[in-house]
């Protein structure tokens, strides 16, 4: 059981550059986030997705896009990258069954931007 | 706004010593839950606990303990005889539940190394 996978797990991007993460979870759930984590300032939500066809703006949206491809994907896109973005993404997944249920993590996604 | 405060920043122990993480948080909601997630060098996010606002009961789980105080809004976490294993980022979290999705507002971290 693999739970929450990301893809990729390092990444280095030029500034302007775009690309997006994957992720998939195989724990049947139906609501899905996106977080970055910064050096001194924990992990902070960018979108999520409460359930498959819904999306959401987290705390710091500006500069990503996300899909809820279908009810085990959720992809973030960043269009033109840059400096700032910089940071570990991750991933994770909830079971909307169980209100206020914990969150599973994928292993992170290291972006460099340079 | 919901906010989530770990004042230590970092701290160091010796092997067996006790320790004491402090996590104070912020919230209008009446509901809420928190949560203390486990973040070890390899950097993967593991859960470790999740209280919600009602049960104001301590828990315990082997070497781990847990305070939960809602007079003082703060959810402290103890490991009694600290291992080295032990060492990592701890991170507080409160979550804002909608109803639909469960969003964690997370604290800064208190790194923990523990030395032999």
């Amino acid at each position: 059981n693999a739970g929450v996978t990301q893809t990729p797990k390092f990444q280095v991007l030029k500034t302007g550059q775009s690309m997006t993460l994957q992720c998939a979870q195989d724990m049947n759930h139906n609501s899905m986030y996106w977080y970055r984590q910064d050096p001194g300032m924990g992990l902070r939500l960018i979108y999520y997705s409460a359930s498959e066809g819904t999306t959401d703006k987290g705390e710091v949206p500006n500069g990503y896009n996300v899909s809820r491809l279908n009810k085990r994907e959720f992809s973030l896109r960043l269009e033109s990258a840059a400096p700032s973005q910089t940071s570990v993404y991750f991933c994770a997944s909830s079971d909307r069954t169980r209100r206020f249920s914990e969150a599973f993590f994928g292993q992170g996604t290291r972006l460099t931007v340079v | 706004a919901q906010k989530v405060t770990q004042a230590q920043t970092e701290i160091s122990v010796v092997e067996k010593e006790d320790v004491t993480l402090d996590c104070v948080y912020e919230t209008r909601d009446t509901t809420y839950y928190l949560f203390w997630y486990k973040q070890p060098p390899s950097g993967e996010l593991v859960f470790l606990i999740r209280r919600n606002s009602f049960d104001e009961q301590n828990e315990i789980s082997g070497r781990y303990s847990w305070n939960f105080q809602k007079s003082t809004s703060s959810f402290n976490f103890t490991i009694t005889a600290s291992q080295v294993v032990d060492s990592a980022v701890y991170f507080c979290a409160l979550s804002e539940g909608t109803g639909t999705a469960s969003k964690l507002t997370f604290g800064t971290g208190t790194r923990l190394q523990v030395t032999l």
